[in-house]
């Protein structure tokens, strides 16, 4: 029933070090993913995107990678950093079908020093 | 630039009770969205509407959940009777209404039905 999956629940990283997180999707029609940071006790907040027609879209130390015949997206984020230890949601969305989204459980990144 | 804006911050409530929480959208945005985040199933979208209207309301458990829209500035999600089962964080985010632009949330309401 959930089309969209994150299968770690948390993931620990050396400060410098890469961090990689990963999502998967069953929906063929999704054509446009998101990524989104939470803190505690504050909402989540958008990072970075990529549409269907790209295979990569970086933003300084983020990087969102897309396989859509594999249907699995990964974030990565080189240096990770202490002020990147937070939940991160992956998303996706189908234009045709409205402009809902739908999220993965989250993975917890904890980034030590 | 205000963001979305949710209230309370906290609930405590007894079963049974009645709860409102609240959601203000950002100035501009035509679409609204209620999340409940729960550790199972993360950010599970509950109902959205688009200009004040609702579209997809198949994510609402049950009839003790009612969402209303009144108008641009203002949403409504209601429980009556609470359960326990219901406590969780609630999130309201809002956007642009275009499929490919980021839905902006709140900082949710962490509701806890004793």
């Amino acid at each position: 029933d959930q089309q969209v999956k994150q299968n770690s629940p948390s993931l620990s990283v050396q400060e410098g070090r890469i961090s990689i997180l990963n999502c998967d999707y069953t929906n063929s029609m999704f054509d446009y993913f998101l990524w989104y940071k939470k803190y505690p006790a504050e909402g989540p907040t958008f990072l970075i995107s990529i549409s269907s027609i790209k295979d990569k879209n970086e933003d300084g130390r983020f990087t969102v990678f897309l396989n859509k015949s594999a249907k699995h997206l990964s974030l990565h984020i080189v240096p990770s950093q202490p002020g990147d230890s937070a939940v991160y949601f992956c998303a996706a969305t189908d234009p045709s079908g409205g402009n809902q989204f739908y999220f993965g459980t989250g993975t917890s990144l904890t980034v030590i020093p | 630039d205000a963001g979305v804006i949710q209230s309370p911050r906290h609930e405590v409530t007894e079963m049974g009770q009645e709860v409102t929480l609240r959601c203000k959208p950002i100035s501009g945005h035509n679409s609204l969205f209620w999340y409940r985040q729960t550790m199972m199933r993360g950010l599970e979208l509950l109902i959205y509407f688009n200009n004040n209207v609702p579209i997809d309301d198949s994510g609402m458990p049950e009839d003790r959940f009612s969402a209303k829209m009144p108008n641009a500035s203002f949403s409504t999600l209601k429980i009556q009777p609470s359960e326990p089962r219901d406590s969780a964080v609630y999130f309201c985010a809002s956007s642009l209404g275009i499929p490919t632009t980021p839905q902006h949330f709140g900082d949710g309401t962490r509701l806890s039905i004793l």
